[in-house]
């Protein structure tokens, strides 16, 4: 199976500023021969079940605000929020669909400085 | 609007069963694969099982497979996991997930979560 690393564990950034956090797979989740990044990214607000943010590693679901982000290729990913809001206050995770089972890192949890 | 409604949750006792279910409305339900995923209390997110649109092909994570069974109904627009021999670790809050549009694994609408919970 392959492993999804997130870093940090945990961010506390202050509103308006900029919140970063990486994800690492064990092997890489690109596919050559169609430029694809197989990774995913989801937001969990406490009570809620996830929402989805980005898949292909950089393609915004329809309705997710621009200052969401994501970028990278092979086995190291960011999810870049440019200005936190109050409302992003959320746990963060990332998966990949590369191969089966499809995995999740350990998530991010974003808080308010 | 696309709508997972889970259902079928509660309490059993340690090799007990439960079949859980999944309303599904909004979209062409006999077009997308489908998934469950779970989370166990204050803990991360699980793939469980996928079947596909046509339910021609399966998966199931290796720690409930022989013990979890998927199933839909498309005339019914439903999807279903029967859970046998459960176990205090199959205790958490399963998630009905709607596969990516290209059949892809990734999930594009999930529900809010039926809670299993497993203990004597």
């Amino acid at each position: 199976d392959i492993v999804m690393t997130q870093s940090p564990d945990s961010l506390a950034v202050s509103l308006g500023e900029r919140a970063t956090i990486n994800c690492k797979s064990s092997q890489s989740v690109s596919y050559s021969s169609n430029n694809k990044k197989y990774l995913a990214w989801y937001q969990q607000k406490s009570g809620q079940p996830p929402k989805l943010l980005i898949y292909w590693a950089s393609t915004r679901e329809s309705g997710v605000p621009d200052r969401f982000s994501g970028s990278g290729s092979g086995t190291d990913f960011t999810l870049t929020i440019s200005s936190l809001q109050a409302e992003d206050v959320a746990v963060y995770y990332c998966q990949q669909y590369y191969s089966t089972p499809p995995t999740f890192g350990q998530g991010t949890k974003v808080e308010i400085k | 609007e696309v709508q997972l409604v889970e259902s079928g949750g509660g309490l059993v006792q340690p090799g007990g069963s439960l079949r859980l279910s999944c309303a599904a409305s909004g979209f062409n339900f006999n077009s997308y694969e489908m998934n469950w995923v779970r989370q166990a209390p204050g803990k991360g997110l699980e793939w469980v099982s996928y079947i596909s649109s046509s339910v021609s092909t399966i998966y199931y994570a290796d720690s409930v497979k022989g013990r979890f069974t998927i199933s839909r109904d498309n005339a019914r627009n439903s999807l279903y996991l029967q859970l046998n021999s459960l176990r205090a670790e199959d205790t958490a809050v399963y998630y009905c997930a709607r596969g990516g549009s290209g059949s892809y694994f990734f999930f594009d609408y999930w529900g809010q979560g039926t809670l299993v919970t497993v203990s004597s």
